[in-house]
């Protein structure tokens, strides 16, 4: 069966601590993995797109990097507007559906 | 450029009753997903409309139904609500082009009593 996991649950970091989400996937034939970002309340916000092992995004202090088995999002020195749910997602070779993770909180204080 | 859309924004039902949340998609979109989020948990994948017809079903009985118009909107209904039907629901939009990224909309919040 198809899974995304992501660690760690809730992630609590000073302003300018920087450090990393995980996503490890098991997926059928990944077409893509995906980030996003969901403050309290509110539709996820899309951030990246990764489709091959290797391959890396950037978006001011989120780096977004692609393995084989994981993802992984480098958040480099955070300012508290980056505390959010940060969402994985992974499209697989049956559709279009996209399989997510739980999600990490993240919460960066000042 | 209007992103997704969603109405209503909040609802409170009853269990037994039937409701109907509505989309429409990004400007220049022609795909509409529908997603059901629990309180902690992630979003899970209920179906996806493309040219009117259902493309795609996730693990959700029949009670859950929908509707996509030529306009590229839909319609997300859900008969006989049960308690557990109470989450937020997302509608996300894409073109339809292989596994193009999905734009979300702010949901709409389903509290059934």
């Amino acid at each position: 069966e198809d899974q995304v996991t992501q660690s760690p649950e809730a992630l609590r970091l000073q302003e300018g601590e920087s450090s990393s989400l995980n996503c490890s996937y098991t997926v059928s034939g990944l077409r893509g993995l995906f980030w996003y970002r969901q403050d309290p309340g509110k539709g996820p916000e899309f951030l990246f797109t990764l489709y091959s092992a290797g391959e890396e995004k950037e978006k001011e202090r989120l780096k977004a990097t692609l393995t084989k088995k994981e993802s992984f999002l480098h958040i480099t020195a955070p300012k508290p507007e980056d505390s959010a749910t940060y969402l994985c997602a992974a499209g697989n070779q049956a559709g279009t559906a996209l399989i997510f993770g739980k999600g990490t909180t993240l919460s960066v204080s000042s | 450029d209007a992103g997704v859309t969603q109405s209503p924004t909040h609802l409170i039902k009853t269990r037994g009753q039937q409701v109907t949340l509505r989309c429409s998609p990004k400007s220049g979109h022609d795909t509409v997903s529908w997603y059901q989020q629990a309180l902690g948990q992630g979003p899970q994948f209920i179906f996806q409309y493309y040219e009117e017809e259902e493309r795609q079903r996730g693990n959700f009985p029949d009670r859950f139904s929908g509707h996509q118009f030529p306009n590229y909107s839909s319609e997300l209904n859900v008969n006989a609500l049960l308690l557990g039907d109470s989450a937020l629901y997302l509608c996300a939009s894409s073109l339809e082009r292989g596994l193009e990224t999905q734009y979300f909309g702010p949901g709409t919040r389903l509290l059934v009593l």
